[in-house]
């Protein structure tokens, strides 16, 4: 089965300043999906951004960006001008060609004024 | 578009007792999956329904169960519950494309689950 590891429990960024947060993944499958998602204290997760492991070009949502490594595995995610917003729980997601997600443990983000 | 919508949003229980959680999916959308989330536990999944079958499990006792109807509307419900079952209960819907499709799980906003 695929795992994902997201190894930083805990984050924090000042206001204004980039903070990235790192996300790995084992899975013997060439074709997948990875996103991000978001779930602030309001409970509801929501996505960030996703992408497709055959393209090579990374992912880029307005502030949000990643760096795909697929020979790594590694699928991290970059936010820029962190806004307080942004404070969140942070869920690295992985789609196999079953159609099954698999999530990591979280990244908790706090956000610095 | 209304978005995925769980009921109820809180729920206490004692254990020993059963409970059931409903779930309608946005309008389009004909798999549906649930998720236990607890703290430092991030999400399990439980198993997902696509046209009224489960097509997905998880690893969780056979006293979790679900179904789906014919709307795509899902329940889940569990029996005998333990301490341990008290959690926030997801629900997602996607817009299934197949297996080589990007289509994202869109969530509600969870059932918060009290077991005393």
């Amino acid at each position: 089965a695929q795992t994902v590891t997201q190894s930083q429990p805990e984050m924090s960024v000042q206001e204004a300043e980039t903070v990235t947060l790192s996300c790995t993944y084992d899975t013997s499958e060439s074709d997948y999906y990875l996103f991000w998602y978001k779930q602030p204290p309001s409970r509801q997760m929501i996505l960030v951004i996703r992408q497709e492991a055959y393209k090579q070009q990374n992912a880029t949502e307005n502030r949000f960006s990643v760096n795909f490594q697929k020979a790594a595995k590694s699928f991290s995610l970059k936010i820029s001008d962190s806004q307080l917003g942004d404070a969140a729980m942070y869920f690295c997601a992985y789609k196999s060609l079953g159609n099954q997600f698999y999530f990591g443990t979280g990244t908790s983000l706090t956000v610095i004024p | 578009k209304a978005g995925v919508t769980q009921t109820p949003r809180y729920l206490i229980k004692t254990r020993g007792q059963q409970v059931t959680l409903s779930c309608s999916p946005i309008s389009g959308h004909r798999s549906v999956s649930w998720y236990q989330q607890t703290p430092g536990q991030g999400l399990q999944f439980l198993f997902e329904y696509f046209s009224e079958t489960q097509r997905n499990k998880g690893n969780f006792p056979g006293r979790f169960s679900g179904r789906q109807f014919s709307n795509s509307r899902s329940e889940m419900n569990v029996s005998t519950l333990e301490l341990g079952d008290s959690a926030l209960y997801l629900c997602a819907s996607s817009l299934d494309q197949g297996s080589r499709g990007n289509s994202p799980l869109h969530f509600g906003n969870g059932t918060r689950l009290t077991v005393t």
